[in-house]
């Protein structure tokens, strides 16, 4: 079975601190993505990965920036946080065709 | 453009039919998928279809697709009390598997 892990299920942090969501999985897919949830506005593209050391902007990229140094790996860094990126962070990987599979999720607060 | 529409909720009794409803604009998907989310957890991919099949049935689970009418319904037969999650329908239209997702539609089971 496909196997996404996300660092953490849960994460407080404090406005403008910097902060590292990571997400590995294991089963050796190209494709990388990074959602937020937030109630009423359903899931919302951040960032993607084709392969290692690419990236393209999603939906809604501004506040955010990825890392992919590695295949399994893909880092959501947030530069400095702010309230307003208080949500539910959602990674997934795929290969051609076979649909995303997703983390846990990372519930993400920010006071 | 792409844009994928769900209603918001569905109630049902428990062992009666669930059917969840679905439309998409982008005629070039190739792929159709059907996620699962329950509380506090990340995506689970339940089954998808290919743009050239009508049907797919997988246990409980049957997937309509009406190209012509750019529908796609999931039914859920025999349904119980686990089924109560929301599900997101999502059309896969981009190189590299890159999805667009529904709003998702509640589903909540009654006993």
């Amino acid at each position: 079975d496909v196997k996404v892990t996300q660092s953490s299920r849960y994460l407080v942090k404090r406005t403008g601190e910097k902060v590292f969501l990571e997400c590995v999985q294991d089963m050796d897919h190209e494709n990388m993505f990074w959602y937020r949830q937030d109630p009423g506005l359903g899931l919302r593209l951040i960032y993607f990965s084709y392969d290692v050391k690419m990236k393209e902007k999603g939906d809604i990229p501004e506040g955010y920036s990825v890392s992919r140094e590695k295949k399994e790996r893909f880092s959501l860094i947030l530069e400095s946080a702010s309230t307003n990126q208080t949500s539910m962070y959602l990674c997934a990987s795929s290969a051609q065709g076979l649909g995303q599979f997703f983390g846990p999720g990372t519930r993400l607060t920010v006071l | 453009g792409e844009d994928v529409e769900q209603s918001l909720f569905l109630s049902v009794r428990e062992g009666d039919s669930s059917v969840i409803n679905c439309t998409y604009t982008d005629s070039s998907s190739t792929y159709l998928y059907w996620y699962k989310q329950e509380p506090g957890a990340g995506l689970q991919l339940l089954t998808y279809i290919f743009s050239n099949m009508d049907m797919k049935q997988d246990q409980r689970l049957t997937v309509l697709l009406n190209k012509k009418d750019k529908h796609l319904s999931l039914r859920i037969a025999d349904t119980q009390t686990g089924d109560s999650a929301i599900y997101f329908c999502a059309e896969n239209v981009a190189a590299g598997n890159k999805l667009t997702f529904g709003g998702g539609t509640r589903v909540l089971v009654k006993p």
